[in-house]
């Protein structure tokens, strides 16, 4: 059974770097093929891909927003890290942690997303 | 990238079908069978209800189809029921490993 869930802070405050925390199990990102991204979706509007890691340790960003962004794995722990710095009040969002399937990069599992509100 | 367009919104009523698009370019959904579609209920997460464009994940009902003509998806709820009220995002693979999303359809069933 393949769960996902997302942990870090709920508030955050401006110019302030984002960490979020994505603990999975019934996989493992060592196995080939694996991949697992960050997906974000403001309140009330779409959904809109972060980054991505590869089982292989080769890491993609949103073209928008590669500058902001960093992705890591710790494979012992089952763990992605995406961190996101100069939080803005335009990041608030509910941040999805997913693993995607490689042969297309859709998203067969999704965890249950985490919201983090920027606001001083 | 730009997302996709989507409409804001269909309606339907009980048992009847409905199709929301979704429009692209050559450079996404034009140019790879790589679209997917995923259901939103309020307040969770999305669910993959069709992938590379025509293909059910396990335990997606056959009431929904996917289809693609040039640079235009397209997603086909049949004998809609009060479950399939949602939120309906699509999805497409970009090139260079990026993917874009659509705006989203509000589905609802009257």
């Amino acid at each position: 059974q393949v769960t996902l869930r997302e942990s870090g802070p709920a508030l955050v405050k401006p110019t302030q770097t984002l960490t979020l925390t994505c603990t999975f199990s019934g996989f493992s990102l060592s196995t080939s093929g694996m991949c697992v991204s960050w997906i974000r979706q403001p309140p009330g509007k779409a959904l809109e891909w972060l980054a991505r890691i590869d089982w292989d340790d080769d890491k993609y960003y949103s073209t928008s927003l590669k500058t902001r962004l960093t992705i890591s794995k710790d494979t012992s722990k089952n763990q992605v890290v995406l961190t996101m710095t100069n939080m803005d009040p335009v990041d608030t969002a509910t941040y999805y942690c997913a693993r995607i399937v490689p042969s297309d990069l859709s998203v067969d599992y999704w965890g249950q997303g985490t919201l983090v509100t920027v606001s001083s | 990238q730009s997302a996709l367009t989507q409409p804001p919104s269909a309606s339907g009523s009980p048992g009847q079908s409905v199709t929301i698009s979704c429009t692209g370019t050559s450079s996404d959904v034009g140019g790879y069978n790589f679209v997917s579609w995923y259901r939103q209920h309020p307040g969770k997460a999305p669910k993959l209800m069709i992938y590379e464009v025509t293909k059910r994940p396990s335990g997606v009902p056959g009431r929904f189809s996917g289809s693609k003509s040039g640079n235009t998806a397209s997603l086909t709820v049949s004998g809609l029921q009060a479950e399939d009220e949602a939120d309906y995002y699509c999805s497409s693979y970009a090139g260079s490993n990026n993917v874009i999303f659509g705006g989203g359809t509000k589905l609802t069933v009257l």
